[in-house]
């Protein structure tokens, strides 16, 4: 069965704290793995990640993939208070036609 | 730019009620899905369309319908609705070309009491 495991399930830190937050994945046919920030309402794209140590980056948010561990990372530096939010990993399996496989998400609160 | 719109965004029901949820997107994708999300659950596919005309079961298709007769639309429906189908659903569309993210509507909260 595939699975998608995302830890930590919460994290509460202050302001300024790096975080980083994990994904790990048991999929067959991995197309690629995809971050979405999740706040009040629909989640946002972030990030997709098809090679293997490569790192993406956005500003204070970067992400890297590990195909042959079979995880991510998502790493928020310098965080703020508007980086609190719900942190939803996906895998897309390149057999299933666009279908993603969520991770339960990390949930993240930034205190000031 | 709409993007993915959801109507409605709340809707409280009683057990054994119908309702039909509409998703609308204006970007010409091809793919469109429905999602629901409970808590401490992610989220998770009900059924999903890879073009007008066509729709597919995902993971949790039991007591939901679908229906995809224009390409811009994806309607969800519930013919009898139960309260383990008290959740939020999201719609999301992507494109078929090439590899590219979903984009997701805001949600519909839906009750049954």
């Amino acid at each position: 069965e595939d699975k998608v495991v995302q830890s930590p399930l919460s994290l509460v830190v202050h302001e300024g704290d790096t975080v980083t937050l994990n994904c790990s994945y048991e999929v067959t046919n991995f197309r690629s793995l995809l971050w979405y920030k999740q706040e009040k309402k629909a989640p946002t794209f972030l990030f997709m990640l098809t090679s293997s140590g490569i790192e993406k980056k956005s500003g204070r948010l970067s992400s890297i993939l590990d195909k042959k561990e079979l995880f991510s990372i998502l790493n928020i530096t310098a965080t703020q208070t508007g980086d609190s939010a719900i942190y939803l990993c996906a895998v897309d399996r390149g057999s299933t036609l666009g279908r993603l496989y969520f991770g339960r998400g990390t949930q993240l609160t930034v205190w000031p | 730019n709409a993007g993915v719109t959801q109507t409605p965004k709340f809707r409280v029901l009683k057990t054994g009620q119908s309702m039909t949820l509409l998703c609308a997107q204006d970007m010409n994708h091809e793919y469109m899905y429905w999602y629901r999300q409970d808590p401490g659950m992610g989220l998770r596919l009900i059924h999903y369309s890879v073009g007008e005309g066509t729709t597919a079961k995902g993971e949790v298709p039991d007591g939901y319908n679908v229906s995809r007769l224009k390409k811009q639309n994806f309607l969800l429906g519930l013919e009898s609705a139960a309260p383990s189908q008290t959740s939020v659903y999201f719609c999301a569309s992507s494109y078929l070309q090439g590899h590219q993210p979903q984009h997701f509507g805001d949600g519909t909260r839906l009750s049954i009491l």
